[in-house]
């Protein structure tokens, strides 16, 4: 399985609500990653889990909580989203907690945040 | 941090043309030097990918060149189709540095 998923496809959630994305790997590896994709922009790295264990956090606002459960499970609580978060969330993972590694992307979590 | 840009921004070409985007970085540390393809609606997808010890690669209608000392690398598509359309990333780096992505270039190959 070389397939990263997640869910839920598609979320709209007011700016008072409380949501989770969930993302999923089997592939073993234990790098995972979220990202944040506006319109017509390149993906821009928000944390890094490495064994379970978070080793970056592009100092992203406390609205965005990650969380490792397992080695296969990423999620991203979302709290207290602004407008201006709307955008398309990328999961990743990777053998390993390295640049020189290829990243295996999931097919995104599209957000609207009204 | 690495400094990475993508030319052109914009790329459009008739089908069964060639087409040629560079990458150039600013950290000589990188050696890892790969090519995103983002379809749109997609997620970003690897098509290619070298490293420093390599000056060439190919695969069937796609390659990607490196110059290590001038700090770029492209990528090649020949005979391009219309499943071609897309955007391009680049994404340069090596052990221990920062997960950057270039700005992309869209690539349009017109029937």
């Amino acid at each position: 399985d070389t397939e990263v998923t997640q869910t839920p496809k598609h979320l709209v959630m007011g700016m008072t609500n409380k949501k989770s994305l969930k993302c999923e790997q089997h592939m073993g590896h234990r790098a995972m990653y979220w990202y944040k994709q506006k319109a017509k922009k390149p993906p821009e790295l928000m944390f890094v889990y490495s064994y379970e264990k978070l080793s970056i956090n592009e100092s992203v606002p406390s609205r965005f909580s990650p969380e490792c459960p397992n080695s296969s499970l990423l999620n991203l609580h979302l709290h207290a989203l602004q407008p201006e978060d709307s955008a398309l969330y990328l999961c990743a993972s990777s053998q390993a907690d390295r640049r020189d590694y290829e990243q295996y992307f999931g097919p995104g979590t599209r957000l609207t945040v009204t | 941090g690495e400094n990475v840009e993508q030319h052109p921004s914009t790329l459009s070409v008739q089908e069964g043309d060639s087409a040629v985007i560079k990458c150039t970085y600013s950290d000589s540390a990188s050696n890892y030097f790969p090519w995103y393809k983002q379809e749109l609606g997609k997620r970003p997808q690897l098509i290619i990918d070298i490293r420093s010890n390599v000056g060439e690669k190919k695969d069937q209608r796609i390659a990607v060149t490196l110059n290590k000392t001038a700090k770029h690398f492209s990528l090649h598509i020949t005979e391009t189709q219309p499943e071609d359309s897309a955007v391009y990333f680049c994404a340069p780096g090596g052990y221990g540095q920062n997960f950057v992505f270039g700005p992309g270039t869209r690539l349009s190959v017109l029937p």
